[in-house]
């Protein structure tokens, strides 16, 4: 089983719209919770961490649900330049590994 | 400003002949990374380096090696690239290990084997 698996996609969402990506983890113990953004032949960056409590930054939403297992990212108003590839990523206490998923490919269509 | 910088962006190369890929980086990070990243795939970690420790991953194989002259630069060797090596290669870098630091990412070096 992998570490970090996603919904490949593709997502295709009209310009404004919300969309909702989920993620699940097979390690009890992960710690650490990311959202990385991939643009096309390009180097992931961070977008976000996911915190316990759930964090918001601006039309961005991620959500942990530990019982569960898995995170969640929200995007509001879908703008054209939301076009990439989000990669959710885990790691635990003390490891220097981060376990990347394979990523959902988002296209935001005019 | 650039602040991990891979050398070069694109590498192509033969079957077999060695190469070398180069990542640089200016926020004086004491951990490296090399990742390797196929289409359409997550990013695999291959090794990094805490200063000068190096630690391999398991599955990383043979012909894959790296080096760390200074803080600054770490390198990728590629000792026989075969067609299953041609991917996205992926350096980055962290303050300190543990999970919880960001790791910044410089652009990539797409390595390419004929």
């Amino acid at each position: 089983r992998k570490e970090v698996e996603q919904d490949p996609g593709p997502f295709n969402v009209p310009e404004g719209a919300t969309v909702a990506f989920n993620c699940t983890y097979s390690n009890s113990a992960s710690q650490s919770f990311f959202w990385y953004r991939q643009d096309c032949r390009k180097e992931p960056k961070l977008l976000m961490s996911v915190y316990s409590s759930g964090n918001e930054d601006g039309r961005f939403t991620a959500q942990l649900n530990r019982a569960s297992q898995y995170i969640s990212l929200l995007i509001r108003d879908s703008k054209l330049s939301d076009s990439a590839t989000y990669l959710c990523v885990v790691t635990s206490i003390g490891a220097n590994n981060l376990f990347f998923g394979t990523g959902t490919r988002l296209t935001v269509i005019p | 400003d650039a602040m991990v910088i891979q050398n070069p962006r694109y590498q192509v190369t033969q079957f077999g002949k060695p190469v070398t890929l180069s990542c640089s980086q200016t926020l004086n990070h004491n951990v490296m990374y090399w990742y390797q990243q196929k289409s359409s795939q997550a990013p695999k970690l291959l090794f990094h380096y805490y200063d000068k420790d190096f630690n391999n991953e398991a599955d990383t194989p043979d012909n894959f090696q790296s080096r760390r002259p200074n803080t600054s630069f770490c390198f990728l060797d590629i000792r026989s690239p075969g067609l299953g090596d041609a991917a996205m290669y992926l350096c980055a870098t962290s303050s300190q290990t543990g999970g919880q630091e960001t790791q910044y990412f410089g652009p990539g070096t797409r390595l390419l084997v004929l």
